[in-house]
């Protein structure tokens, strides 16, 4: 079976510009998170899409968005780069959106720099 | 904030047992505890998780004390392998999220 897949795995970008992430879940896995990673803050939860709604989001600004399709493949973006959203971003999927033993697969991330 | 205390590095021999402690003073009648792993430049990776009984799998143990305060990850023979970020998570189980709150974690390194 096939893991988590993310693309692209490295992306340069400038100031100001916009960027689209695209994660892949396991076949059959409904709910998909996203995280960013940073030296300074470690790992945060960004938001939780389940069946294409979201259901839960971090604490970062509207620049952030996300949104899951039917396929359950979800895409984040981020609008209006700062040097700051420099970062790993990684997306984990699971099988349902909660319930016990719910465990998580994350995918190898999308490395973003932005210059 | 995540509601762990770990320690930020150990070192363990190779083929040695890795003890990583974890500490959740305040963890809830209804919160597991899991542990994840994240090798240097890879997604983490679910290790165990228990709420009171000791676990094992074929990766790792966990030991949860009685007052369920604090736990301990064993890797019973670290190798290279192991060498990683380990983070220790309360979350409830059967909620309506899958949200993981990661701390820093304990930097392992298996030395040869």
């Amino acid at each position: 079976k096939a893991g988590v897949t993310q693309t692209p795995r490295y992306l340069i970008k400038t100031r100001g510009q916009q960027v689209t992430l695209s994660c892949s879940p396991i076949s059959g896995h409904r709910s998909v998170s996203w995280y960013q990673q940073t030296p300074g803050q470690g790992l945060q939860f960004l938001f939780e899409y389940f069946s294409e709604t979201q259901r839960n989001k971090g604490n970062f600004p509207g620049r952030f968005s996300g949104r899951q399709f039917s396929n359950s493949r979800s895409e984040m973006n981020v609008s209006t780069l700062e040097l700051g959203d420099s970062a790993l971003y990684l997306c984990a999927s699971s099988l349902n959106s909660s319930g016990a033993y719910n465990e998580q697969f994350f995918g190898p991330g999308t490395r973003l720099t932005v210059l | 904030d995540a509601k762990t205390t770990q320690p930020p590095s150990m070192d363990c021999a190779e083929g040695r047992a890795a003890n990583l402690p974890c500490n959740h003073s305040t963890i809830s009648g209804n919160e597991y505890v899991y542990w994840y792993r994240q090798i240097h430049s890879q997604g983490p990776q679910y290790i165990i998780h228990g709420l009171k009984n000791n676990e094992t799998n074929e990766m790792a143990s966990l030991i949860i004390t009685e007052d369920r305060k604090s736990s301990t990850l064993i890797l019973p023979h670290a190798t290279l392998r192991d060498t990683a970020v380990y983070y220790c998570i309360v979350r409830v189980d059967g909620g309506a999220t899958n949200k993981l709150i990661f701390g820093t974690g304990t930097l392992l390194a298996v030395q040869p």
